[in-house]
């Protein structure tokens, strides 16, 4: 099984419309991360958090929200989709405890607004 | 000027090849370096990490120049099974990682 789960995987959705992109991990990680990769632009930094309690805007957080529900999920919102953010999202982990920056990616969410 | 910028290619190469990478950064302060590899809509994996007195790790070889601020990836003998695209990424500090746009490289027969 992997380590770093989304659902969906791939989504169609219509502008205006509310979508949540949900992210798991059994890494036991306390870091988790959202980004989104659009051609020419590489990886960008949505939202961060370190903990449960921890929630930190990053690169590009308009239009966009965060829960951190449990230390093994993370999903990102988009409260009202419009089609500049039809791209590649991908959720990641980090283990903070060791210090290690490794980032372990899932699989992406494949975002298409209409 | 960006944070991290990169070549986007593509490098096309022949098998047995060997092909190098620059990526460039602009902030002196950045602490930590590495490379990640990229397949066609794949998530991105962790290549290898880049130490100040360079780091190899079988046919790739990773070095760090603090004083002109630029890594490199080199990659020898190279296979098919090379091509993807390969993204270099800076890491400021705790908060903040920054990823290249990538190179894509293409290894023909």
């Amino acid at each position: 099984d992997a380590d770093v789960t989304q659902t969906p995987r791939n989504r169609i959705t219509k502008t205006g419309k509310r979508i949540m992109l949900e992210c798991s991990q059994t890494k036991g990680h306390d870091r988790m991360y959202w980004y989104r990769q659009d051609p020419g632009l590489g990886l960008r930094l949505i939202y961060y958090s370190f903990d449960v309690k921890d929630i930190n805007k990053g690169e590009i957080s308009d239009g966009y929200s965060v829960s951190r529900q449990a230390q093994a999920k993370f999903s990102l919102s988009l409260e009202s989709a419009i089609p500049n953010q039809t791209a590649l999202y991908f959720c990641a982990t980090s283990d903070g405890s060791t210090g290690q920056e490794t980032q372990y990616f899932g699989p992406g969410t494949r975002l298409l607004v209409l | 000027r960006k944070e991290v910028e990169q070549d986007p290619g593509p490098f096309n190469v022949p098998e047995g090849a060997t092909v190098a990478f620059n990526c460039t950064y602009s902030n002196s302060a950045s602490q930590s370096f590495f490379w990640y590899r990229q397949d066609c809509r794949k998530e991105p994996k962790l290549l290898m990490s880049v130490y100040s007195s360079g780091n190899e790790d079988g046919r790739f070889t990773a070095q760090l120049n603090r004083a002109s601020q630029y890594i490199s990836l080199l990659i020898r003998d190279s296979k098919l099974s090379d091509s993807a695209t390969y993204l270099c990424v800076v890491i400021l500090n705790t908060d903040k990682l920054i990823f290249g746009t990538g190179t894509r490289l293409q290894v023909f027969p």
